[in-house]
């Protein structure tokens, strides 16, 4: 198993672009999480999904879109992308029910400039 | 929203001494995390507490979810230089979100 993969590694943006990160997992997890670290802080919840076609807000979703049409895909969308939404990217998964342990992918280092 | 007070924010040891970090809430929360993160990585579950008053060991560090539920230690014994990095503690909030603490960084000095 790969376990959680995320491209693009680094990105750089424009302030107005949009951009998609990607997420997949072959564990075959329902549950996956889009979260956001900033420089010395700890994760925030951005979106999160409990399975195929359902999705819902975490702490801090504005500026952000989410689908997920597959148990294996969770892409996160940026449509404006501002200088605010600097930040490393985190996707995560786990499976329903039993130990919650969420399995981290290796991150998405974007710069908004 | 929920915050986890994590300390210390960062700690600078030498090679061989123990360390020890804790977190605390005003929430009480029935399952306490700790996770280390390493540059350029996710982040990796160390520990998992469900009980509280649990101790729990994994390998040189020990974890103990405080019996009030509000708290929460971790302890690294003769610390080795690979221990180097992000220490965070999570809770679990309602039935999905994971909180974070700010996190501990720790250095080794050789």
């Amino acid at each position: 198993n790969a376990g959680v993969t995320q491209t693009p590694k680094f990105r750089i943006l424009k302030i107005g672009q949009s951009m998609t990160l990607q997420c997949t997992q072959d564990m075959n997890h329902n549950y996956m999480y889009w979260y956001r670290q900033d420089p010395g802080m700890g994760l925030k919840l951005i979106y999160y999904s409990v399975g195929a076609g359902i999705t819902d807000k975490g702490e801090v979703p504005n500026g952000y879109n989410v689908s997920r049409s597959t148990t294996e895909d969770f892409p996160l969308r940026l449509e404006l992308a501002a200088p605010s939404q600097t930040s490393v990217y985190f996707c995560a998964s786990r499976l329903a029910g039993g130990e919650r342990t969420q399995y981290f992918g290796p991150g998405t280092r974007l710069t908004v400039l | 929203g929920q915050q986890l007070n994590q300390s210390p924010q960062s700690m600078f040891i030498q090679e061989g001494e123990d360390v020890s970090m804790n977190c605390t809430s005003s929430s009480i929360f029935n399952t306490w995390l700790w996770y280390k993160q390493d540059p350029g990585e996710g982040p990796v579950l160390l520990i998992a507490l469900y009980k509280a008053g649990e101790l729990t060991s994994n390998g040189r560090l020990t974890a103990q979810f405080g019996i009030t539920r509000k708290d929460s230690f971790l302890n690294i014994s003769a610390s080795i230089p690979s221990d180097v990095g992000i220490y965070f503690c999570a809770v679990i909030q309602g039935a999905q979100k994971l909180v974070f603490g700010q996190g501990t960084r720790l250095t080794i000095n050789p």
